[in-house]
Order: structure tokens, then sequence, then C-alpha cells
């Protein structure tokens, strides 16, 4: 089956850190780009990271320095590690596909991360 | 970066009716445009691309137009399924930005 399974979210403290990871079956994991996506309680959808099949990476002004996204393709895995966090970075953080077409694919279900003491 | 504005926020239409939600990019972004829904609990899925190509599975009372800035779905007879948020994004160059997100709710 084709599909992406995050984990890695939990309750941090702020200031804290936290590595989500992303699996990816049933393609070929190299072959595309990744994304982070993340949804605060309530709120819309905003772009967080981007991975490229070169290694190349993009992000946000919003979270530049904070935010470090990265990939292993022997082991289909996509991984976003978040640092001094705050309480507007808690949200559901998606992990996403880029597809041949260059729209978004193929979406996980999403894991949460709660910033709060 | 590419700011993409969706209205109306919120469109209440009754069952059976026909839905137009709008996207406007702040500069032209071709027909890279995509159109995104969620509903309550669930990952977002994508409903269009290149602004009028319908994504697989996705029926055919779904329908995209437009290219350039501003764009329209539109749904010719709602079905209780399709309550939902609504996101456009574009992908036109990075960063891959989105809209707001209407919310389609029932009248």
């Amino acid at each position: 089956e084709v599909q992406l399974v995050e984990s890695g979210g939990g309750l941090v403290q702020p200031g804290g850190s936290v590595r989500l990871s992303c699996v990816a079956s049933g393609f070929t994991f190299s072959n595309y780009d990744f994304h982070w996506v993340r949804q605060g309680p309530g709120k819309g959808l905003e772009w967080v990271s981007t991975i490229g099949t070169g290694d190349d990476t993009y992000y946000p002004d919003s979270v530049k320095g904070r935010l470090t996204i990265s990939r292993e393709n022997a082991k289909n895995s996509l991984f976003l590690q978040m640092n001094s966090l705050t309480a507007g970075d808690t949200a559901v953080y998606y992990c996403v596909r880029e597809g041949t077409g260059w729209y978004f694919d193929l979406w996980g279900r999403g894991t949460l991360v709660t910033v709060s003491s | 970066e590419i700011v993409m504005t969706q209205s109306p926020a919120t469109l209440s239409v009754s069952p059976g009716e026909r839905a137009t939600l709008s996207c406007r990019a702040s500069e032209s972004v071709s027909s890279n445009l995509a159109w995104y829904q969620q509903k309550p609990g669930q990952a977002p899925r994508v409903l269009m691309h290149g602004a009028s190509t319908r994504a697989t599975g996705i029926p055919a009372r779904f329908s995209g137009s437009g290219s350039g800035t501003e764009f329209t779905l539109t749904i010719s007879s709602l079905q209780s399924e399709d309550f939902a948020v609504y996101y456009c994004q574009h992908y036109h160059k990075r960063p891959y930005t989105f809209g707001q997100g209407t919310k389609l709710e029932i009248k």
C-alpha cells in the first residue's frame, strides 16, 4: 500500500526539542521530493519545510534556524528536527509527498506536537 | 513569496445546490494550482491539479477553472460528504503556499 506514516509527536516543554519521523511504503522513496506541512488547532495549512531528491532544503523564514528536514533513502524515511519550540509550534505535522506533477499527491495522517509546560 | 487568497472564508449552501469557491494569487502561477479537501480529523487530499484536472477518484461534480491569478472550484450538486474545508495551493515556484481555506457548511 502506498502510504506515509508519521510518528514522534507528543507533549514538549517550551524551549524543548522533538524529532518527527515519517516512513514511506509502496513506492520508490528516493525518487520524490517531500515536505512537512503543519496545521495549528483550528487553523489552516502551513508549509514548514521541503527536501529535494538531491537533499536541497527549503524553509519559510518563520522556522528557519529552528527546524531541520532530512531524509534517509535507505530506510524510506523523512525526518523533522524541531528545536527551541514555542506554543506557536503546537500543531499536527503532516508528511507530504510532492508528486511528479509538483502538487502534493500523498499525505500522511499527521502527528500532533503540543508545546506546553 | 506568492500569497494565495481564498474567498469566501465560509460558504453556506444547501445539499443539491451549486457551490463556487474562489482563489486568487498575488502574481501569476500559470495553471500550477491545486485544490485540496479536508474533513474534520482527516488529512487533506488532493481534488484538483493543473487548475482543472481532477485527481484520481474525484467525482465529476467537482470542476476547476482559471489560470494566471484567478481560479475557481465548483461543486455542481453538493452531497453531504462534500461539506468540508477546501484549500488552494500554487506550485509555480518555491515556496508552494496555501490559501487560508474556505469552509463549506450546510445551510
